[in-house]
């Protein structure tokens, strides 16, 4: 089966810098995604990593290292509208299933 | 396009009964995926159905079943409804099995009693 990691908290001050990682273990990885979800709000979709390496969205990256079986999101210049839960999600399998871990509950403090 | 759209959005229901959810995805999308969310607990899959078919499924009891329809909207059913249902029910919706993106609907809020 497929399993994910990641911390359940992280606070950061406004206009810092803030990095969730996420391990994971599963069979017919095809590519690891980071959803934004804030409360009360629908998951919504913010990258996507199939290749090693750091993809740069605005002023969100998300990293990927396929052999460490780890990636994680950076967010840069925080602003308190990133206060949200986070989760990464691996696709894997024949049909691309996506499995969701259970969230970084991030809270930006000024 | 109109997003993923969920009804009902909230629902009350009493322990033993059982409970019907609808998912229409975005026009021209074929795969529909179900996940429960519960506090601490992320967002558990349920199963996707792609072209009528149940392509994935989770670790859920058999209670929880689904199906899809020819223009692709899906409806989710749990049977004997459990206290530890209560939950927020996500439908997400992408192209096809190769897209990474799913786009989510609101979600509908089950409250079992």
């Amino acid at each position: 089966g497929q399993s994910l990691e990641q911390p359940s908290e992280v606070t950061a001050v406004e206009g810092a810098i803030v990095q969730i990682n996420c391990t994971y273990q599963t069979s017919g990885f095809y590519g690891l995604s980071w959803y934004q979800q804030h409360d009360g709000g629908a998951p919504t979709f913010l990258s996507y990593n199939a290749l090693d390496g750091l993809e740069e969205t605005g002023r969100f990256s998300s990293f990927l290292s396929r052999s460490d079986s780890y990636g994680y999101l950076l967010l840069q210049e925080l602003q308190m509208k990133d206060s949200a839960s986070y989760f990464c999600a691996v696709s894997s399998g024949g049909y691309q299933k996506v499995t969701f871990g259970t969230g970084t509950k991030l809270q930006v403090i000024p | 396009k109109a997003g993923v759209t969920q009804t009902p959005r909230y629902l009350i229901k009493t322990r033993g009964q059982q409970v019907t959810l609808s998912c229409s995805p975005i026009s021209g999308h074929r795969s529909v995926s179900w996940y429960q969310q519960t506090p601490g607990q992320g967002l558990q899959f349920l199963f996707e159905y792609f072209s009528e078919t149940q392509r994935n499924k989770g670790n859920f009891p058999g209670r929880f079943s689904g199906r899809q329809f020819s223009n692709s909207r899906s409806e989710m059913n749990v049977s004997t409804l459990e206290l530890g249902d209560s939950a927020l029910y996500l439908c997400a919706s992408r192209p096809d099995r190769e897209a990474y993106e799913q786009y989510f609907g609101p979600g509908t809020r089950l409250t079992v009693t």
